[in-house]
């Protein structure tokens, strides 16, 4: 049911911009595109949330193409601390309501 | 960002017992809350969606007498796991949201049944 895929890992060194790729062939005209992270036995954490185009705030951007099929997590210059479980969800309009896929499994390296 | 306490943070119970776990939004009022299960190593399992002074919504083969859950207030859903069994043993996790603005994910609840 989950309507997006993405890597299910990747490798980074700290210090290093980090740029994970979703598809979400599927999305719907109400659909928005919210990350998550999540650390091993904790619950997700809201990262970034957008609808078109390119969203950016303290922690990372987001770049959503015109045809909205895919987006990019942008994580600039990361560091250990940033190992963790990275999740694309598009939403039913914005009601939040999601099924998650596999998430992308960042492990950054010293 | 907005707070999402979920209560107790783990519990051990005895198998056939019941237990309650509650989820609260401590800084804004939920439109909706969802409640899902993750086992080791794998991602999250939507188990049902709430909405303040209705029933809850059941995804496929999620059993809701075994999983009651109860949204009093728009502030406050409570997951009740009845008779619960070790393969009821999992981490559950709430979420609160409102329609402008991101879902927010309470900490986790790990339930162990002995």
């Amino acid at each position: 049911l989950a309507k997006t895929t993405q890597p299910i890992s990747m490798d980074s060194y700290e210090g290093q911009e980090v740029n994970i790729t979703c598809s979400h062939n599927n999305i719907a005209t109400n659909d928005y595109i919210t990350w998550y992270q999540q650390f091993p036995s904790q619950g997700p954490r809201f990262i970034i949330q957008g609808y078109k185009t390119k969203v950016t705030n303290e922690v990372a951007s987001l770049f959503i193409p015109a045809d909205r099929k895919s987006s990019t997590l942008s994580l600039p210059r990361v560091s250990l601390s940033d190992t963790a479980v990275y999740y694309c969800l598009v939403g039913e309009g914005n009601f939040n309501k999601f099924y998650f896929g596999s998430g992308t499994k960042l492990n950054v390296k010293p | 960002g907005a707070v999402v306490s979920q209560h107790p943070s783990w519990v051990i119970c005895k198998s056939g017992t019941s237990v309650k776990i509650e989820c609260r939004s401590l800084d804004f009022q939920a439109t909706t809350m969802f409640w899902y299960r993750q086992f080791p190593k794998q991602s999250l399992m939507l188990m049902a969606t709430s909405n303040e002074g209705s029933k809850a919504t059941y995804e496929q083969g999620v059993e809701k007498d075994k999983f009651l859950i109860n949204h009093a207030s728009l502030t406050l859903s409570t997951l009740t796991v009845t008779s619960a069994h070790p393969e009821d043993s999992s981490f559950y996790i709430c979420s609160a949201s409102t329609r402008t603005a991101p879902a927010f994910f309470g900490q986790g609840t790990r339930l162990t049944v002995v």
